[in-house]
């Protein structure tokens, strides 16, 4: 099946650091890939919708200055957290969505990043 | 609003049948997904069935769907220990984009003793 990789799988860093966590669709190219949050014990939330080429749409209650959001091509899609605080630690999921149409058969998700903000 | 919920915790011997239940609310959701997340990783797409059908079997999985109750179920056969996970179900919520996303319910944690 189609892969989509994650990097760093874990990562440490200083309260008001910012961080960077890619996501790459392996062998196929994704139009649309989604980023979640996932907090221990509970459900994945959805933070934001990239589309390649065009600027994020963030889900109610995310912070778009907070959490940048850039696909700048069809293999590759970055989440930025700015400026870091230990309320930002979680796990970071990320899909990518091969072809055109909105069949979510064909979502596939990353491995996740482990984030964690002393 | 969209909500997806499950219970949280199943406890089942190795061999046994494991069914896992799911609700959700909208009733316009053309696709429900059964997925699964070993620790510490990403998420698999099990299984996933078309709202207008009853049931679908893979393999040792069956997925029925009440469409009139919103109520989803996975049932997994001969359940090994290699199925300890956490399984969740998701429906596709449009609401006013034409892309939709997928809501999550919490999980159920699936623990197979030996």
């Amino acid at each position: 099946g189609a892969v989509v990789s994650q990097h760093p799988s874990w990562v440490i860093c200083k309260s008001g650091t910012s961080v960077k966590i890619e996501c790459r669709s392996l062998d196929f190219q994704a139009t649309t890939m989604f980023w979640y949050r996932q907090f221990p014990k509970q459900s994945l939330m959805l933070m934001a919708t990239s589309n390649e080429g065009s600027k994020a749409t963030y889900e109610q209650g995310v912070e778009k200055d907070k959490f940048l959001i850039n696909h700048a091509s069809l293999t590759l899609s970055t989440l930025t957290v700015t400026s870091a605080h230990p309320e930002d630690s979680s796990f970071y999921i990320c899909s990518a969505r091969q072809g055109g149409t909105p069949r979510f058969e064909t979502q596939y998700f990353g491995p996740g990043t482990r984030l964690l903000v002393l | 609003g969209e909500d997806v919920e499950q219970s949280l915790f199943l406890s089942v011997r190795e061999g046994d049948s494991s069914v896992i239940n799911c609700t959700y609310t909208d009733s316009s959701s053309t696709y429900l997904y059964w997925y699964k997340q070993e620790p510490g990783a990403g998420l698999q797409l099990l299984t996933y069935i078309f709202s207008n059908m009853d049931m679908k079997q893979d393999q040792r999985l069956t997925v029925l769907l009440n469409k009139k109750d919103k109520h989803l179920s996975l049932r997994i056969a001969d359940t090994q220990t290699g199925d300890s996970a956490i399984y969740f179900c998701a429906e596709i919520f449009h609401g006013s984009s034409n892309t939709g996303k997928l809501i999550f319910g919490q999980g159920t944690t699936l623990q197979v003793k030996p």
